[in-house]
C-alpha cells in the first residue's frame, strides 16, 4: 500500500450539498495529518491538521480521524463553486507524505 | 501567520542559463523547507528537504548538481537551477515548516518557470 492513497476523482458534488473526501494510509504514517486545497495553477494552500481520533470542525469543513481503520477524511458542508480544486491529503513520518489529491468539482 | 513567499512569481530564461528561486518564511523560523516540482495536472513531486545550515537531502532521481539547494537562515532556502533546459520548465513550489509542536508545513506561492 501507498503511504497515502487518495481517489483522483473527478468528485463531482451539486452546490450546496456535502463533498466528502477520504484518504487512506499506511502503517508508516502514523502522526500528523492534513488537508491541503490547491486551486488550478496555484501552490497548495493549508485548511485543517488533525491529530488525534475523531472529529474536528472548522467552519464549513470537518475533518474525520479513525486511526484504527486508517482513514482520514475532509466534509465540506454547503459546497460552493468556489470549493472546486483538487484537495491533498498528507500524513506524516519523519516528514510530510502527500497524496496525489483529488479533484472536486461543485456543480452549480 | 505563517506566511511563506517565494521570489520570483514567474521567469522566462533561454536554455543553458542558470535560474534562482528565493524561499522565505515571513513571520517565523522555519528550520526545514522542503522543494516540490508540478507538472500541469501532475502531483506535487518532493526534489529535496534543506535543512537550516547543513546539505540539503535529495529524492531520487532529482540530480544534486544541477539543483542547487542553500539554506543558509532559519528565514531563507534558495533552489538554483542550472543550465536549465526546456524540460525543466515546470511550477516550482517550496515549502517551511516551523519550529512549533505540530510540524506544519506551509507553502510558498510558487515559481513558474519556462525554459526556451
Amino acid at each position: 500500500q501507498k503511504e497515502v492513497e487518495q481517489n483522483s476523482g473527478p468528485l463531482s458534488v451539486p452546490e450546496g450539498a456535502i463533498a466528502s473526501l477520504n484518504c487512506t494510509y499506511s502503517d508508516r504514517v502514523s502522526q500528523s495529518f492534513f488537508w491541503y486545497r490547491q486551486y488550478s495553477g496555484k501552490s497548495p494552500e493549508l485548511i485543517m491538521s488533525i491529530y488525534s481520533n475523531g472529529d474536528k470542525e472548522d467552519g464549513r469543513f470537518t475533518a474525520q480521524l479513525n486511526k484504527a481503520s486508517q482513514y482520514v477524511s475532509l466534509l465540506i458542508r454547503d459546497s460552493q463553486p468556489s470549493d472546486s480544486a483538487t484537495y491533498l491529503c498528507a500524513g506524516r513520518d519523519d516528514k510530510i507524505i502527500f497524496g496525489k489529491g483529488t479533484r472536486l468539482h461543485i456543480l452549480p | 501567520g505563517a506566511v511563506v513567499s517565494q521570489h520570483p512569481s514567474w521567469v522566462i530564461c533561454k536554455s543553458g542559463t542558470s535560474v534562482k528561486i528565493e524561499c522565505r518564511s515571513l513571520d517565523f523560523q522555519a528550520t526545514t523547507m522542503f522543494w516540490y516540482r508540478q507538472f500541469p495536472k501532475q502531483s506535487l513531486m518532493l526534489m529535496a528537504t534543506s535543512n537550516e545550515g547543513s546539505k540539503a537531502t535529495y529524492e531520487q532521481g532529482v540530480e544534486k548538481d544541477k539543483f542547487l539547494i542553500n539554506h543558509a537562515s532559519l528565514t531563507l532556502s534558495t533552489l538554483t537551477v542550472t543550465s536549465a533546459h526546456p524540460e525543466d520548465s515546470s511550477f516550482y513550489i517550496c515549502s517551511a515548516q516551523g519550529t512549533d509542536s505540530t510540524d506544519t508545513q506551509y507553502f510558498g506561492p510558487g515559481t513558474r518557470l519556462t525554459v526556451l
